[in-house]
């Protein structure tokens, strides 16, 4: 099937606003993650997801981010407020869910890259 | 905490010769995996190649394969044969069950493949 989707590939903001970013995980894959990918802090984990449970949001840089899955499938990060910091390409990765090399595997979609003006 | 390093910020390699990118990990986990990703100027991360600690035998994937010494902490990645299509920024990356499930990154490796 499809691998992981992401929308908008590139999003332009001013300092200030909110932007939503949306991930669309493989078809079946319980486990959902969000990274984000900055030239100074390298790959950051933010948030996880895994089926029904609460979300894992030690990674979460600030109360300004925030995420929710709905259905168990679709994911929306949101930043409100945006920081010229915030600048950077955020991640999702999905994976099965479970306790074996091949559930843990993480599958990645191909990024938004993120502008704070 | 997990950590990971990568001590090599970039490498080249002649097209068709082999070449070995370091990893090192700290967990206090008894079972991990590890893992090689691949990102090239897409941007898009690319599963390389994939490990688990428990498992002594070294992984290979084609002309993809790994060095897995567990008592050294270490886990290279070797490329033989290598193709102009291999440029990219490597990953070596560790998740653990009891760690939370999420990745942890190495800083990542540029390896430029010269014609």
């Amino acid at each position: 099937g499809a691998g992981v989707s992401q929308s908008p590939s590139n999003k332009v903001t001013e300092k200030g606003k909110d932007v939503e970013l949306r991930c669309d995980p493989i078809s079946g894959h319980t486990a959902l993650y969000w990274y984000r990918q900055s030239l100074g802090q390298g790959l950051e984990f933010l948030i996880y997801f895994q089926g029904n449970s609460a979300p894992d949001k030690s990674g979460l840089p600030s109360d300004r981010f925030s995420a929710e899955r709905t259905g168990g499938s679709v994911s929306t990060l949101t930043i409100q407020r945006t920081q010229q910091e915030d600048s950077a390409v955020y991640l999702c990765a999905s994976s099965l869910g479970g306790t074996s090399l091949r559930k843990e595997t993480q599958y990645f979609g191909p990024g938004t890259r993120l502008l704070v003006l | 905490a997990q950590t990971v390093t990568q001590s090599q910020p970039e490498m080249s390699v002649q097209e068709a010769e082999t070449v070995t990118l370091s990893c090192t990990y700290d967990t206090s986990e008894n079972n991990y995996y590890l893992f090689w990703y691949k990102q090239p100027p897409s941007r898009q991360m690319i599963l390389v190649i994939r490990q688990e600690a428990y498992k002594q035998q070294n992984a290979t994937e084609n002309r993809f394969s790994v060095n897995f010494q567990k008592a050294a902490k270490s886990f290279s990645l070797k490329i033989s044969d290598s193709q102009l299509g291999d440029t990219a920024m490597y990953f070596c990356a560790s998740s653990s069950n009891n760690a939370g499930n999420m990745l942890t990154f190495g800083g990542g490796t540029r390896l430029m493949v010269k014609p």
